[in-house]
């Protein structure tokens, strides 16, 4: 399986900053997609990140607030924008790599406190 | 779009005993079926998963099986530990347009599973 990564692993915001998190994976992977996964909840699927274009995006969740970037098969970010204690959650990018045409796998997650 | 129900929320065994997790998903177009176990504050991980040209898919303690015209798939555990306690998530997807992978997740509710010594 792919080794995925992700910075920061955590981090406490002041209410309307932004933060972007990355994530990276050692190989290159066909699919990479995030996820947020609100305390206690499951998890759902803010937007596919796609390599070299705009995001598609899951009803509910706009470009505005969360930008994402995809330069390449290996790295993604996502910014979460002018963030609100709601915002506070878990974001999880996920990968699907070369070798397997549909095993997802997890990145740890970055741990976000909006105050 | 795709929603996958889960059953139940909440569920304790004894070690040993069996488990059972049952799911339900609306696109007659999923064809594919993992499902995840998350530990406190850990990444899901992928324990086994299914697609649709089978019926049933085993290793070792886990099993997992589908019901394609009911449209529902099921968790088994064997042989329960303690270790085995966390919540486990089903979930299902569709291929992509190309046909050449498969695309986003759709979860289920998660099920917190607690074996008691």
């Amino acid at each position: 399986s792919a080794v995925i990564s992700q910075k920061p692993s955590r981090d406490i915001c002041q209410r309307g900053t932004s933060l972007t998190i990355q994530c990276q994976v050692d190989s290159q992977v066909t699919m990479m997609f995030w996820y947020r996964q609100q305390p206690g909840q499951s998890l759902t699927l803010i937007a596919t990140a796609n390599q070299g274009s705009e995001a598609t995006y899951e009803s509910g969740f706009v470009i505005d607030k969360f930008p994402i970037s995809r330069p390449n098969l290996t790295f993604s970010t996502l910014t979460v924008s002018n963030m609100s204690p709601e915002d506070s959650s878990i974001y999880l990018c996920s990968v699907v790599p070369l070798a397997g045409r549909y095993t997802q796998y997890f990145g740890p997650g970055t741990r976000l406190t909006v105050l | 779009g795709e929603n996958v129900e889960q059953h139940p929320s909440t569920l304790s065994v004894q070690e040993g005993d069996s488990a059972v997790i049952k799911c339900t998903y609306s696109d007659s177009a999923s064809n594919y079926f993992p499902w995840y176990k998350q530990e406190l504050g850990k990444r899901p991980q992928l324990i086994i998963d299914i697609r649709s040209n089978v019926g049933e898919k085993k290793d070792q303690r886990i099993a997992v099986t589908l019901n394609k015209t009911a449209k529902h798939f099921s968790l088994h555990i064997t042989e329960t530990q303690p270790e085995d306690s966390a919540v486990y998530f089903c979930a299902a997807s569709r291929p992509n347009a190309g046909g050449t992978s498969y695309g986003k997740l759709t979860f289920g509710q998660g099920t917190i599973l607690t074996v008691h010594p």
